[in-house]
């Protein structure tokens, strides 16, 4: 079936180096992509969105690349902080006309950030 | 804080009782979904409202009934639940983009931790 799946399970980096965290996603048709940001006890947080006639899209100390030919997306954080530890998670949207999006989440990739 | 405030934060019911659960929205979002979490897995999506019409059921349990009073509530009526229905309920919302496609992200509150005993 379609599914929108993770390279890495979990990623430790040093405080203040980059992170890169991957996503593969299998729906061509999938025209909306999200990165969502889950700490502990919360629920996820809309970190940066980007569409599909888009292939980069930064916002603060975030950027996330999308490149259709092989499915593939990623987030990239720039000088990790510990306050970035958490469970980050990608999403496309399957979107059925007026009727809401339908997301689809990928499985996940917890970040450790080492101080 | 999130915008979208949802109660309780913690439920323990019997398999027997009767509950609901509650999600509220004032950012003028004509779209909402609930979702269910299991530890250490991805939200997988029940139910999605837009302008206040069931639009989307995920084959999900008759004891699991959704209502949506207005545009800014949504309700999850639940009933004679089962234990693996323990998890973190979540709601999201989002705003049409006025094409009829979904391309506005979904915002979400923190959830209902649910115990079934």
């Amino acid at each position: 079936g379609e599914s929108v799946g993770l390279h890495l399970p979990t990623l430790s980096v040093q405080e203040g180096d980059n992170s890169i965290i991957n996503c593969a996603y299998s729906n061509s048709a999938s025209d909306y992509f999200i990165w969502y940001k889950q700490e502990s006890g919360k629920g996820p947080q809309f970190i940066i969105d980007i569409r599909s006639n888009m292939d980069k899209r930064q916002g603060q100390r975030v950027t996330v690349l999308l490149n259709k030919t092989v499915k593939h997306l990623s987030l990239q954080i720039a000088a990790t902080q510990p306050g970035d530890s958490a469970v980050y998670f990608c999403a496309e949207t399957q979107s059925i006309y007026n009727q809401g999006g339908k997301l689809i989440f990928g499985q996940g990739t917890e970040l450790s950030v080492k101080p | 804080d999130t915008e979208v405030t949802q109660t309780p934060k913690h439920l323990v019911m019997g398999m027997t009782n009767k509950k609901s659960l509650k999600c509220e929205q004032h950012m003028g979002h004509r779209a909402m979904y609930w979702y269910k979490q299991k530890a250490k897995k991805p939200p997988e999506l029940m139910f999605v409202y837009s302008y206040e019409k069931l639009s989307i059921n995920e084959s999900v349990p008759s004891r699991f009934s959704p209502e949506c009073p207005n545009s800014s509530l949504l309700n999850l009526h639940l009933h004679a639940l089962q234990p693996e229905d323990s998890a973190l309920y979540l709601c999201a919302s989002s705003q049409e983009s006025g094409t009829g496609h979904s391309d506005q992200p979904q915002h979400f509150g923190d959830g209902t931790r649910l115990s079934i005993l």
